[in-house]
């Protein structure tokens, strides 16, 4: 069975710092992509950063960046520069190839900024 | 360019009444999806479809529950007779032609509430 991770159900960071939340996953194809989306009080889910298993540079968007592990299925997210706004659930999702397109989610790690 | 639309944003329904809740892509996508978020929980998916299609509806429930979309005009996924386990937030999502690799944007979401 396909299955994502997140072994953190909550964290807290100061602002300006650096914050990193961890994933892992567990999959037997070897193409396949992987996201983290952000949920804030609003509870709106927004694309935070995706992630191609086939490309071995890690992804970056502005202050946010992954580690992408291939061998150790892990896909951690790193959060540069912390803001109040950035307070939000977070959610790990993974897809894969086949007939279906059907998104795997953790259950979410629940990040406070502080001010 | 819109994002993707759900309405209503809040539905109150009483056990045993019907509850519709519609979901319109965004422009391009042909491909939507409906994905159930429990209270305290990760999302969880229910089905994927296209136009006049269903691809995968593996995740829906047996029973009561059913989904569409049209030819012309929004995905529409239906609750017949609900209970209270039934109360959530559904979201739907979109994404282009394509296959897996595209990715999924979501709308902001319909929380129902049973009473």
């Amino acid at each position: 069975a396909q299955t994502v991770t997140q072994s953190q159900p909550e964290m807290s960071v100061q602002e300006a710092e650096t914050v990193t939340l961890s994933c892992t996953y567990d999959t037997s194809e070897n193409n396949y992509y992987l996201f983290w989306y952000k949920q804030p009080p609003s509870r709106q889910m927004i694309l935070v950063i995706r992630q191609e298993a086939y490309k071995q540079q890690n992804a970056t968007e502005n202050r946010f960046s992954v580690n992408f592990q291939k061998a150790a299925k892990s896909f951690s997210l790193k959060i540069s520069d912390s803001q109040l706004g950035d307070t939000a659930m977070y959610f790990c999702a993974f897809i894969n190839g086949g007939a279906t397109n059907k998104l795997i989610f953790g259950t979410g790690t629940l990040l406070a900024v502080q001010p | 360019n819109a994002g993707v639309m759900q309405n209503p944003r809040h539905l109150v329904r009483r056990r045993g009444q019907e509850a519709r809740l519609r979901c319109s892509p965004m422009k391009g996508h042909s491909h939507v999806y409906w994905y159930r978020q429990l209270p305290e929980e990760g999302l969880k998916f229910m089905v994927y479809l296209q136009k006049e299609n269903i691809i995968d509806e593996s995740g829906m429930p047996k029973e009561r529950f059913s989904a569409e979309f049209p030819k012309e005009g929004p995905s529409i996924l239906r609750i017949q007779q609900v209970v209270r386990g039934d109360s959530a937030a559904y979201f739907c999502a979109s994404s282009p032609p394509g296959g897996y690799q595209e990715t999924q944007y979501f709308g902001p979401g319909t929380r129902l509430l049973v009473l």
